[in-house]
């Protein structure tokens, strides 16, 4: 299984809501990351797990809450959304060191009303 | 940290040509270097990668240059069809910003006409 899933694939909420975006592998990757891409721009790296730890956070706004509960599942969190917030988050996974092929996921459309 | 820069931001083919993209980095450590082609309503899927001890990488019509001395690599699609029509990014990887985090490029779309 060389597949990356997502869901769902799409989400609409509203700023109060609270919602989560669920990745998930069965590839024995042990490194999992969260992009966001806005439209007509390059994926965005948010969030990297490496052996279920948070390795690498870049600065995210503390609306976004990533959780890795296992090697094969990552959830992104969300609460209290900003319209600015609506993108394509796409989940990644990899082997762990330099040079290991990240593996997307199809993405989550989220729009933020 | 590391800045890719890729160009074109289009380009417009017919079906047989050759097409080229290009991408410079400005981390002289980084390492690793794949190419991601994107399709409307998907996510990135790597077509090609080379590492730093390799000049050039080919996979049938797709090949991927890297000059280190220049810190420049292009991706290079021979006889393209239209299936090949997508948005292109290259990425790099630097050594000091984390093992693991990509810097994309702004990506390439690509038009290939019948």
């Amino acid at each position: 299984d060389t597949e990356v899933t997502q869901t769902p694939k799409h989400l609409v909420m509203g700023m109060t809501n609270k919602k989560s975006l669920k990745c998930e592998q069965h590839m024995g990757h042990r490194a999992m990351y969260w992009y966001k891409q806005k439209a007509k721009k390059p994926p965005e790296l948010m969030f990297v797990y490496s052996y279920e730890k948070l390795s690498i956070n870049e600065s995210v706004p503390s609306r976004f809450s990533p959780e890795c509960p296992n090697s094969s599942l990552l959830n992104l969190h969300l609460h209290a959304l900003q319209p600015e917030d609506s993108a394509l988050y796409l989940c990644a996974s990899s082997q762990v060191g330099r040079g290991n092929e990240q593996f997307f996921g199809p993405g989550t459309r989220l729009t933020v009303l | 940290g590391e800045n890719v820069e890729q160009h074109p931001s289009t380009l417009s083919v017919q079906e047989g040509d050759s097409a080229v993209i290009k991408c410079t980095y400005s981390d002289s450590a980084s390492n690793y270097f794949p190419w991601y082609k994107q399709e409307l309503g998907k996510g990135p899927q790597l077509i090609i990668d080379i590492r730093s001890n390799v000049g050039e990488k080919k996979d049938q019509r797709i090949a991927v240059t890297l000059n280190k001395t220049a810190k420049h690599f292009s991706l290079h699609i021979t006889e393209t069809q239209p299936e090949d029509s997508a948005v292109y990014f290259c990425a790099a990887r630097g050594v000091n910003t984390g093992f693991q985090k990509l810097v994309f490029g702004t990506g390439t779309r690509l038009l290939v006409s019948p």
